[in-house]
């Protein structure tokens, strides 16, 4: 069983364009994280977020939008597409406490904005 | 401010040498520390984390990293590298519950 999964592994898509990236863990974890790796392979969190709080990082376009129906799922959604768009979005998970210290991360999605 | 400095960009290292990859923070408490390990397209997986106790941890494929408070540092080492261990290596804390603070990562080239 995947711990943490995402959709579509592939994201290729227009500028201007609408699109959303799924994720999804089994883990049982209260909190998921999104994070962004760009160009240069730099790994930036994006959000935070457990059923009581989001946490935004302050330099997200708010084209930008976690949405979590569930405990068990945190869909990003990006408006109005840019070029400066274009990395690999990694999803994650962590059980908060002070035994949860670990992330546990999905294989990333790739989108890739023309 | 919260950061991680992982000074070495790009180290090369001949196939069987020993490996030293650099890792300081800068922190408000003793944060959790990681290594992570990305292959060329691949995601991100966990080499080998300290939270508490004994500062010198063991991970997987034969790495192990020490924590020192004086320094904020937490040093990768391996004693013997494999061709395969090329790739992109990351340097992450955080605290409990909450997002990982990478550093910009080492890129290791191993040499025949």
């Amino acid at each position: 069983d995947t711990a943490v999964s995402q959709t579509p592994k592939y994201l290729v898509t227009q500028m201007g364009n609408d699109k959303s990236i799924k994720c999804e863990q089994n883990l049982g974890h209260d909190t998921m994280y999104w994070y962004k790796q760009d160009s240069k392979k730099f790994l930036k969190i994006m959000f935070s977020y457990n059923n009581k709080e989001l946490i935004i990082n302050e330099t997200v376009p708010n084209r930008f939008s976690p949405k979590s129906p569930d405990k068990a799922h945190l869909n990003l959604h990006i408006n109005s597409l840019e070029l400066g768009d274009s990395a690999v979005y990694f999803c994650a998970s962590s059980q908060g406490g002070l035994a949860g210290g670990q992330s546990f991360f999905g294989p990333g999605t790739r989108l890739t904005v023309l | 401010a919260q950061s991680v400095t992982q000074p070495d960009i790009h180290i090369t290292v001949s196939e069987g040498a020993s490996l030293e990859l650099r890792c300081n923070y800068s922190y408000g408490a003793t944060p959790y520390l990681f290594w992570y390990v990305q292959s060329p397209g691949q995601g991100l997986q966990l080499l080998l984390k300290y939270f508490s106790g004994d500062t010198l941890v063991q991970g997987i494929k034969g790495f192990e990293a020490e924590f020192k408070r004086s320094q904020s540092s937490f040093n990768l080492r391996k004693p013997s590298v494999h061709w395969s261990d090329a790739a992109e290596y990351f340097c992450a804390v955080n605290q409990a519950g909450t997002a990982l603070i990478f550093g910009k990562g080492t890129t290791l080239s191993v040499s025949s």
